[in-house]
């Protein structure tokens, strides 16, 4: 249900925008994740972004460096990805969190919906 | 920041085998657990929710317990598919942490 795409190769510095695109059923109801797998490494929560797009949440590690937007009327989510650094090498997946009805969002308690990930590599 | 810690961070089973996964919260997140199953080139797969229950859909050998800040996962008879990394997440609090995974090998 959910398909990213915008990885590739960057340059330490550079940017890149990724974009996850889903089904209405997913963006009228969910709000929206990011997370990260470096090679070899776990996975980490990066970003969160409520369903309206009022409220953001972002690790440290790339705060001030990576803005989550969406266009629920495109059925898509965004990462775009500023100043980048080797260590932001990663697969990144688009998933989804709290479960909302009626425009009431329930806290996030799993991520239950989740892209096949795309691969950005930083390097020069 | 909440540091999840899984234990052990290997663990080798026969096909059959109860197999048993600890993740320990830094500071009480409740029952705000879950757990994923990940494989090679493939999205990770929920599998727990609120620390103990079962997505819809998963085997009901996988299970889940504890709160505050112990938790585990169980597989109770570990089947040939379930050769994988596990992971523990949190989201009481931002930002929402992963445990750094339990690979689960073949003996």
């Amino acid at each position: 249900q959910l398909v990213e795409s915008g990885g590739g190769l960057a340059q330490p510095g550079g940017s890149l925008r990724l974009s996850c695109v889903g089904s209405e059923f997913v963006f009228n109801n969910y709000e929206m994740n990011w997370v990260r797998q470096p090679p070899g490494k776990g996975l980490e929560w990066i970003s969160n972004i409520s369903l309206s797009d009022s409220t953001t949440q972002y690790v440290d590690s790339v705060k001030g460096r990576f803005i989550i937007s969406r266009d629920n009327a495109k059925k898509s989510l965004y990462l775009q990805m500023n100043n980048l650094r080797v260590e932001d090498t990663a697969v990144y997946y688009c998933a989804t969190g709290g479960l909302c009805t009626s425009g009431v969002c329930q806290s996030a308690t799993y991520f239950k919906f989740w892209g096949q990930g795309t691969l950005v590599t930083v390097s020069s | 920041d909440i540091r999840m810690t899984q234990s052990p961070s290997t663990v080798s089973a026969f096909v059959g085998d109860r197999v048993t996964i600890t993740c320990r919260a830094s500071q009480s997140i409740r029952d705000w657990l879950a757990w994923y199953q990940k494989k090679p080139g493939k999205a990770p797969k929920p599998l727990i929710y609120k620390a103990s229950t079962l997505e819809s859909g998963v085997p009901s050998r996988f299970s889940g317990s504890g709160f505050g800040t112990e938790f585990t996962l169980t597989i109770s008879s570990l089947q040939p598919d379930d050769f994988a990394t596990y992971y523990c997440q949190q989201l009481s609090t931002y930002p929402w942490t992963f445990g750094q995974g339990t690979r689960v090998e073949i003996k």
